[in-house]
């Protein structure tokens, strides 16, 4: 069974801050790994899909790493803005279902002006 | 504009009565899927269809129904057989099973 861990639960920073929210999943037979974005009581935004077969993405001041054979993501953002809090959300396309989608419960970004 | 909608945005449900909410998506995609939200946790699968006419059961599938009649419609029925139905429930779409997959905005379901 797959299990999607994310640490930490909660995190909060001062605006411009670097900082690196962390992933980690149990089976490591994975299509590809996402990262959302939630807001309070809305949906969820896409923000990166990394394959299985790649390293990282990149998109503006955000990059993911994607290291498989230990079971681990992570979802660097640079330069932290307060537009950026959020709870962020990642989770794996398993192979063994399917392609279904195992998500973490997700870090709360809190970032101060 | 293209996306997915969700509705009703509120939904009140009274003991023992179905409920049906509505996802709607005009991206063209064959996959849908159904995830329930609860407070402080990451979603988990309620059902998905990959293609019309036919779905699969998630990890939480006991006490909902769906339907695949159409490849833009996917609506979900909370039946009176799930015992705690209050959460946040979520529609998502993607064009395959292995590609991006895109939300609706949700539905919030509370029992009166």
């Amino acid at each position: 069974k797959q299990e999607v861990t994310q640490i930490p639960a909660a995190l909060s920073v001062p605006e411009g801050e670097n900082l690196v929210l962390n992933c980690s999943f149990t089976d490591s037979a994975i299509y590809n790994l996402q990262w959302f974005r939630q807001d309070p009581g809305k949906g969820l935004t896409s923000l990166l899909l990394i394959q299985s077969s790649q390293r990282e993405q990149t998109s503006g001041r955000l990059n993911a790493s994607l290291d498989k054979s230990s079971g681990r993501s992570t979802l660097y953002i640079a330069a932290s803005q307060p537009g950026d809090s959020a709870t962020y959300l990642c989770a794996v396309a398993r192979k063994t279902s399917g392609s279904r989608l195992t998500f973490g419960e997700g870090t709360q970004l809190t970032v101060n002006p | 504009d293209g996306g997915i909608t969700q509705s009703p945005k509120y939904l009140f449900r009274k003991e023992g009565q179905n409920v049906t909410l509505s996802c709607e998506q005009n991206l063209n995609h064959d996959a849908m899927y159904w995830y329930r939200q609860d407070p402080g946790q990451g979603l988990r699968l309620i059902y998905y269809s990959q293609i019309v006419n036919d779905f699969q059961k998630g990890d939480i599938a006991e006490g909902y129904s769906v339907s695949r009649e159409k490849k833009e419609s996917f609506p979900l029925t909370v039946t009176s057989a799930q015992k705690n139905p209050t959460a946040f429930y979520l529609c998502a779409s993607a064009k395959t099973p292995q590609e991006t997959q895109y939300f609706g905005p949700g539905t919030r379901l509370l029992v009166l």
